[in-house]
């Protein structure tokens, strides 16, 4: 059982923008920018696409980007294209009971 | 090419135990802070634990501290996971994941090796 939420689907038309959000609380979210997401594609491995809350990884489409605020992380994907129907999912850092790092549930993006 | 290849899942009998491996190429491994993340079907990734670059800190989630082990050898450029007590919940894919800048930046994944608790 995640101590993140995220809504469970988002959906948008190509070339729209959707966001996608991530809440936790003081002890992990709001208490550090050591917030990421990942993207994951059906059978394969998570990839990382936005790290410490906004940063990118080389490699990754400047269509996505990242923000938070208060206990609330956000990730943008502008320009919606069918490669980004995926399940995409934050991840924290959390120093609640021994320190670890926690994912969100995950949300599936849908490209109607 | 930097790459991470785990072996050893398979199908256990609850209460049994399994030795996961994870064979490291292409960087300098005792300099990355590793982990083991699993993702049980239908489910999101869940972390485990993490093993600093020259094995002298753990950390663990609750939900397996004092059944499950990690390990490295350096000198071999592999990472394990040593699973005791396996309960149905433990069956997912475990993938082993490079911290790519010792804060969760879980930047290098393997390809995952599934484990399937169950008699």
């Amino acid at each position: 059982q995640s101590a993140l939420t995220q809504p469970a689907s988002v959906s948008g038309s190509p070339g729209q923008s959707i966001t996608i959000s991530c809440t936790g609380t003081s002890s992990d979210v709001g208490g550090y920018n050591l917030l990421s997401w990942y993207q994951q594609y059906p059978g394969q491995a998570p990839k990382v696409i936005i790290y410490d809350v906004s940063n990118r990884p080389s490699g990754v489409s400047d269509r996505f980007s990242g923000s938070k605020s208060g206990n609330t992380a956000s990730l943008t994907i502008s320009g919606l294209q069918a490669e980004d129907e995926a399940d995409y999912y934050c991840n924290s850092y959390s120093s609640s009971s021994t320190p670890h790092y926690v994912f969100g549930p995950g949300t599936k993006v849908t490209v109607l | 090419e930097v790459q991470l290849v785990e072996s050893g899942g398979g199908l256990v009998q609850p209460g049994g135990s399994l030795r996961l491996s994870c064979a490291a190429s292409g960087f300098s491994f005792s300099g990355y802070w590793m982990n083991w993340v699993r993702q049980a079907p239908g489910r999101g990734p869940e972390w485990m634990t993490n093993i600093k670059g020259d094995g002298s800190q753990t950390h663990y989630v609750d939900s397996v501290r004092g059944r499950f082990t990690i390990s490295r050898d350096n000198a071999k450029n592999s990472l394990y996971l040593q699973m005791n007590s396996l309960r149905a919940e433990d069956t997912a894919v475990y993938y082993c994941a490079r911290d790519g800048q010792a804060r969760g930046v879980f930047d290098i994944w393997g390809q995952g090796t599934m484990v399937t608790v169950s008699s």
